[in-house]
């Protein structure tokens, strides 16, 4: 059971829109701590997607954005292609444990 | 920019201890975070603890306290993780990464990530 919550599954046709949430707690996204986004290929580490809530590294197309309100954080992905088929995890800090926690992941596939 | 590598995989019994490294290259290696991320086959991403080799405390998992030890080697750039008494389902790929974080009791996000070790514990 992982501290931050994520659907298991997501899908879409190419060219539409998606959103993966990740729901915490009042020890984590809810008392404030930022909310940083991974996508991992098949077979490769993850790779930052969105820091900080809601932004982007050099590199990542703005297809890909992120937000936070209250205890949840949502990922969206716009113009959905079929590169974009991979798994995607939240991140954030936990006062509670004093350490980094993950969603569960969401695997996201494109029709 | 920076490059972690890590260690090659590694096949261990159940009870023994495994040591993972990773060496950083490009960046100031003693000012920067280095954080431990496992993922079991199949699984998510689990966070098992870090380290900033300036400060050098090391800041774990709940979850692993007491069984893992994470280094790091100013002279070398390179940081280590040590899992101690192994069981079968800490069969897994490990990773170290950098942690953004300037602070040694608080992680923030994880920007370059080494390749992973698959560390494989079995009789």
């Amino acid at each position: 059971q992982s501290v931050l919550t994520q659907p298991p599954s997501v899908s879409g046709a190419p060219g539409r829109r998606i959103t993966i949430s990740c729901t915490g707690s009042t020890s984590n996204i809810g008392a404030g701590y930022d909310v940083h986004w991974y996508q991992q290929l098949p077979g490769t580490a993850p790779k930052l997607l969105i820091y900080a809530n809601t932004n982007r590294p050099s590199g990542v197309p703005d297809r890909f954005s992120g937000s936070k309100s209250g205890t949840s954080a949502s990922l969206a992905i716009t113009g959905l292609q079929a590169e974009d088929e991979a798994d995607y995890y939240c991140q954030s800090y936990d006062s509670s444990l004093s350490g980094s926690v993950f969603g569960g992941g969401t695997k996201l596939t494109v029709l | 920019q920076v490059h972690l590598v890590q260690s090659g995989a590694e096949v261990k019994k159940p009870g023994s201890s495994v040591k993972v490294s990773c060496k950083a290259s490009g960046g100031t290696f003693r000012t920067y975070a280095i954080t431990w991320v496992r993922q079991a086959p199949g699984q998510g991403l689990e966070w098992m603890g870090g380290i900033i080799p300036m400060f050098g405390t090391p800041n774990y998992a709940q979850k692993f306290q007491g069984r893992v030890t994470i280094t790091a080697d100013e002279s070398t750039s390179t940081a280590y993780m040590e899992l101690s008494s192994l069981g079968s389902d800490d069969t897994a790929v490990y990773y170290c990464a950098r942690d953004n974080s300037g602070d040694p009791k608080q992680t923030y996000f994880f920007d370059y990530w080494g390749q992973g070790t698959l560390v494989t514990v079995s009789s």
